[in-house]
């Protein structure tokens, strides 16, 4: 059973350049969440989505960042004019049930890892 | 709002070592208590979870207990290994609408031979 997948694993930008980041949930997973983690931070938590729904984007950047998870294919967490700032590790986790369930657990996947030149 | 906070490293220890790392929590309602485990250049890996009052989460010799009345979640481990070096994650998930891990800083365990 295949875990949770992001790709690339590593990711080399230039500053005003976009950033597109895959996540591939684990299978029979349709609630999928993306967490930034800045050096020497624990992580913070950015999205969740289900498919072809955003449910709380309370941790987002107002601008440039948006993210996506159509009813085909991986989810997406697009940085748009990448700046120097923007340089850290984004982790993508996905779970079986979803909000309202205690047990509920996120897996997470390996993460990608940004520099912003 | 909700937080953890986690006792501050890093940790460095002997094998065979006992470990215990602090783990505190602010949150409304009844929140999910986990720890989890990151290896040098890896995602997370669940350790273990509670989700309720004197719940007790285990998992490869770690243990942790949910207590309420001191909204703790502690992280123990009678014999430290070697390779249990890695920074470890204390996080809440609340009750409600979202799903939404909420992390400690993370501390760096480092177990010495």
């Amino acid at each position: 059973n295949a875990g949770v997948m992001q790709n690339p694993r590593h990711l080399v930008r230039r500053r005003g350049q976009e950033a597109r980041l895959r996540c591939s949930p684990m299978k029979g997973h349709s609630h999928v969440y993306w967490y930034r983690q800045l050096p020497e931070e624990g992580l913070k938590f950015m999205v969740y989505l289900q498919k072809e729904n955003i449910i709380d984007e309370s941790g987002m950047p107002k601008e440039r960042f948006s993210a996506e998870f159509p009813k085909e294919g991986p989810s997406i967490l697009r940085i748009q004019q990448v700046v120097r700032g923007d340089s850290a590790a984004y982790f993508c986790a996905s779970s079986l049930l979803g909000q309202g369930d205690r047990t509920d657990t996120q897996y997470f996947g390996p993460g990608t890892r940004l520099t912003v030149l | 709002g909700n937080s953890v906070t986690q006792m501050e490293g890093p940790v460095t220890l002997s094998e065979e070592a006992f470990l215990t790392i602090n783990c505190t929590y602010t949150a409304t309602g009844y929140p999910s208590l986990f720890w989890y485990v990151q290896y040098p250049g890896e995602g997370l890996q669940l350790l273990l979870k509670a989700t309720k009052a004197d719940d007790k989460g285990s998992n490869k010799g770690f243990e942790a207990t949910y207590r309420k009345e001191t909204t703790s979640f502690h992280l123990e481990k009678g014999s430290v290994q070697v390779s249990d070096s890695a920074v470890y994650f204390c996080a809440l998930s609340a009750s409600g609408s979202a799903r939404q891990l909420t992390f400690g800083s993370g501390t760096q365990l480092t177990v010495l031979p």
